[in-house]
């Protein structure tokens, strides 16, 4: 299985600063089929990127997806209070598809 | 307004069964492959099991075949999850999760809230 690892593994930023997250995969990740979401304390995850880079329905243009192959980003061009949560990268190119195991973004 | 609301978690010892129930609404359920993904106390997402549109085609994680079965009821929009001979390394919240497509599992655009499960003695 396609073994995602995300880094860091907590991001200590401020509100209005730029955060950048990056998830790696043990091996190109087919069609480039990554996705990213979000999960707050107590909460569901949210759908945030699919594709690596569309965003989902709802989700601010403050958060963007990029990368190819076996490299991704997700960026978050200007924090939120909203935004510190834990993110999670999913590749579903290879069955069974695989989560990384999470950067927390903390303030 | 698509909603998944789970049900059926609870305490059961090792060995033992259950079985989760997923309700759904707000889309036509027939139409979307429907998944479930799980998370241990204070650790990351697992995804355990996949379905088909038509419940046709069925997909498991190792760690959990032959002791899950997954299936659904289009008549009644529901999602279920038959859990047997579960271990403590089964404890985990489940999360019911509609896939964005209609065979094999994609990725994930909704979320119900989750059932916890507790695998102990």
């Amino acid at each position: 299985e396609v073994v995602l690892t995300q880094s860091p593994g907590t991001l200590s930023l401020s509100p209005g600063e730029r955060a950048t997250l990056s998830c790696r995969a043990s091996r190109t990740v087919i069609t480039d089929y990554l996705a990213w979401y979000q999960q707050k304390p107590g909460q569901a995850p949210r759908l945030l990127i699919y594709d690596a880079s569309r965003r989902a329905t709802g989700i601010p243009d403050r958060f963007s997806g990029s990368g190819s192959g076996a490299d991704f980003t997700l960026t978050i061009s200007r924090l939120e209070p909203e935004d510190f949560a834990v993110y999670y990268c999913q590749q579903y190119g290879s069955s069974p598809g695989t989560f990384g195991q999470g950067t927390k973004l903390e303030i | 307004e698509v909603q998944l609301l789970e049900s059926g978690g609870g305490l059961v010892q090792p060995g033992g069964s259950l079985r989760l129930s997923c309700a759904a609404s707000g889309f036509i359920f027939k139409n979307y492959a429907m998944n479930w993904v799980r998370q241990a106390p204070g650790k990351g997402l697992e995804w355990v099991s996949g379905l088909s549109h038509t419940g046709g085609s069925t997909y498991y994680a190792d760690s959990v075949k032959g002791r899950f079965t997954i299936s659904r009821d289009n008549s009644k929009n529901t999602l279920y999850l038959e859990m047997n001979s579960l271990r403590v390394e089964d404890t985990a919240v489940y999360y019911c999760a509609k896939d964005r497509r209609v065979y094999e599992p994609y990725y994930f655009d909704y979320w119900g809230q989750g059932a916890l499960v507790t695998v102990s003695s």
